[in-house]
Order: structure tokens, then C-alpha cells, then sequence
């Protein structure tokens, strides 16, 4: 069974950095693309990036290049999503996804990381 | 505001059937095929509609999907309470080096 189980919820302050994960099980981690995509309180849906773990080619939103960073570690069959520098307007429920190709759509989801920045 | 535009709400009565648009441009859905995403309430989206009308394991064929020109539209037949959900379109967008671009979501209220 195909399974994305992302790490828990977290409270952090501006200013602070932070580093999520999403793991993949069930299927060959370095053979798909994990994406994330954003949902702020009571918002739509934004697509963030993917990373292929084969190769870890990476492509960024142009809304989100420079402000997040995107990893994965194939040994472990893990992606992360970071921020150096966290600020209040990055709460949001945090998605990583499955697809298996750049232009295909994301057919397993994690079940969400909710992230609160606040002072 | 969002590349791809949806109405932000939709309705419709136990049996009914209730369609959702979804307009974009030549740079997506006009050259990229059209994903629909249904999200329940407090929960992760779930892939509903893939390639503008196909219809992913497990998905009822109450659920429709197509796409001409540069719009999309879901289809919702024989409507049921648990259908209550948010819905979004998505495509690969050409332009911008290449990323996926979401519509606004549509709230379908059961009545």
C-alpha cells in the first residue's frame, strides 16, 4: 500500500527555522516526484515544488523560489521541506504529494503538516 | 488570486446534477491536460479526475470530467450528502520554467 506520512504538527517563533518530512512507503521512492503544496487557513491550494529522489532535480514555484527549500533522502525514503527564516505568513497546513511524472497529477497525499508561526 | 478561476461556490439537492468550471489559458489548460481534486472537510485532497475525464480507481462514475479549449468542468451526477466538499482544478502551466497551477476551489454545498 502506498502510504506519505508526514511529521507532526509544529509551533514555531518568527524568525526560527524549521525542516519537515514527508515518508514514502510502499512503493520505489526514487522512481516518483514528491511534491508540496500550501494551504493557508481557510485558502485554496498552492503548488509549491517537486523533487525527483532519483536524481534530486528540483523545480520551485516562482512564488516560493528562494523562500523554501526542498531535499530528499533516497537512503531513507524521506522529503523535506525548509525555511530558514520563518515568518507568521508561512501558517499554513503543509501537503507533500506523489506523481509520477513532472506534468502528471498527485495521486497519493500525505495527511498534512499544520505549521503555526507565531510570536 | 488564482492562474486557473473557478466560481467560489456551487450547490444542488440530493440527486441532482451539478457541473463546476474551471477556466484557463493556451499556457495550461489550453496545451495540458486538466486534474480535478476533491478535498473533504479536515482532510488531504484526493485525486478525483485525471487526463480532463479520467477516472482514477475506486472514483464513482458519477464523477465526470472534460475539457475544451482553454476550460474544464467537473460533472457531480445523482448529487449525495458526502459529496459536500471543496473541489479544484489543476494543470501544468507551461510558462514561468514549468510548475502546476491550481484554481480557487469550489465549495459544493448539498442542500
Amino acid at each position: 500500500e502506498v502510504q506519505l506520512v508526514q511529521s507532526g504538527a509544529e509551533v514555531k517563533k518568527p524568525g526560527e527555522s524549521l525542516k519537515i518530512s514527508c515518508k514514502g512507503s510502499g512503493y520505489s521512492f526514487t522512481s516518483y516526484w514528491i511534491g508540496w503544496v500550501r494551504q493557508m487557513p481557510g485558502k485554496g491550494l498552492e503548488w509549491m515544488g517537486i523533487i525527483y529522489p532519483g536524481d534530486s532535480d528540483t523545480r520551485y514555484s516562482p512564488s516560493f523560489q528562494g523562500q523554501v527549500t526542498i531535499s530528499a533522502d533516497k537512503s531513507i525514503s524521506t522529503a523535506y521541506l525548509q525555511w530558514s527564516s520563518l515568518k507568521a505568513s508561512d501558517t499554513a497546513m503543509y501537503y507533500c504529494a506523489r506523481r509520477d511524472s513532472a506534468g502528471a497529477p498527485f495521486d497519493y497525499w500525505g495527511q498534512g503538516t499544520l505549521v503555526t508561526v507565531s510570536s | 488570486q488564482s492562474v486557473l478561476t473557478q466560481p467560489p461556490s456551487a450547490s444542488g439537492t440530493p440527486g441532482q446534477r451539478v457541473t463546476i468550471s474551471c477556466s484557463g489559458s493556451s499556457s495550461n489548460i489550453g496545451s495540458n491536460y486538466v486534474y480535478w481534486y476533491q478535498q473533504l472537510p479536515g482532510t488531504a485532497p484526493k485525486l478525483l479526475i485525471y487526463r480532463n475525464n479520467q477516472r482514477p480507481s475506486g472514483v464513482p462514475d458519477r464523477f465526470s470530467g472534460s475539457k475544451s479549449g482553454t476550460s474544464a468542468s467537473l460533472a457531480i451526477s445523482g448529487l449525495r450528502s458526502e459529496d459536500e466538499a471543496d473541489y479544484y482544478c489543476a494543470a501544468w502551466d507551461d510558462s514561468l520554467s514549468g510548475q502546476e497551477v491550481f484554481g480557487g476551489g469550489t465549495k459544493l454545498t448539498v442542500l
